[in-house]
């Protein structure tokens, strides 16, 4: 089965650090979105993206985080400087025409 | 008001039993999502719907699009059904997903 994989599955950081987190989408899949999802919030859109053109971004704090698609088989998520209270799964998903999303596995964000 | 709404926070159930996941939503909608995310797990897209009824195994997913309601059937449930299950709405082709809250679903043996 195709499938979006997310690096790294876990990272534990230091409050301030820069923390980049990769999406490998499915191939052909032309949407890709960021999630975020926390106990208190649940999921979240943070942005995405559609022909790696940037579409919505409004959910992420501009200041500390960025988001982009250099080529269509990687998606990539950025926080500089991190905080505790990122701490997190980041969820990457891809989509494509009439079907359904596609979730990867997460990564799961610590910052201490 | 949240825009998708589900109830109760919390479900448990016996291993056997058949078992409803209720989901309303207050926009208009091009499909509605059912999810599934086992305890530290991935998400697992179980359900895409824009009208009537879809079956997968033990799962059935109904949605009624006049009253924006959907529901999720598990019949004769297993503890690994024990999972958190979400439901989602996309406005539109390719659109980005707004989420409920989840139901946190115990089947006990």
């Amino acid at each position: 089965d195709a499938r979006v994989t997310q690096t790294p599955r876990h990272k534990v950081t230091e409050m301030g650090q820069e923390v980049t987190m990769r999406c490998q989408p499915i191939l052909g899949h032309n949407t890709v979105f960021w999630y975020r999802q926390t106990m208190m919030q649940g999921l979240e859109l943070l942005a995405y993206f559609r022909n790696r053109a940037p579409l919505d971004d409004s959910g992420m704090p501009k200041d500390r985080f960025s988001a982009e698609m250099p080529d269509a088989t990687l998606a990539t998520l950025k926080i500089q400087p991190s905080e505790p209270r990122d701490s997190a799964v980041y969820f990457c998903a891809s989509h494509e025409g009439s079907g359904g999303y596609t979730f990867g596995s997460g990564t799961r964000l610590t910052v201490v | 008001k949240n825009e998708v709404e589900q109830s109760p926070q919390n479900l448990t159930a016996q291993e056997g039993e058949f078992i409803t996941i209720n989901c309303s939503y207050s926009v208009g909608i091009s499909a509605l999502h059912w999810l599934q995310q086992h305890p530290g797990g991935g998400i697992v897209s179980l359900f895409m719907l824009s009208s009537g009824k879809k079956k997968h195994g033990r799962l059935i997913a109904t949605i009624n699009i006049q009253e924006k309601h959907s529901s999720l059937h598990i019949t004769a449930s297993h503890p690994r059904d024990s999972a958190v299950y979400i439901c989602a709405v996309s406005r539109g082709a390719n659109s980005k997903l707004t989420f409920g809250k989840g139901i946190t679903l115990s089947v006990r043996p």
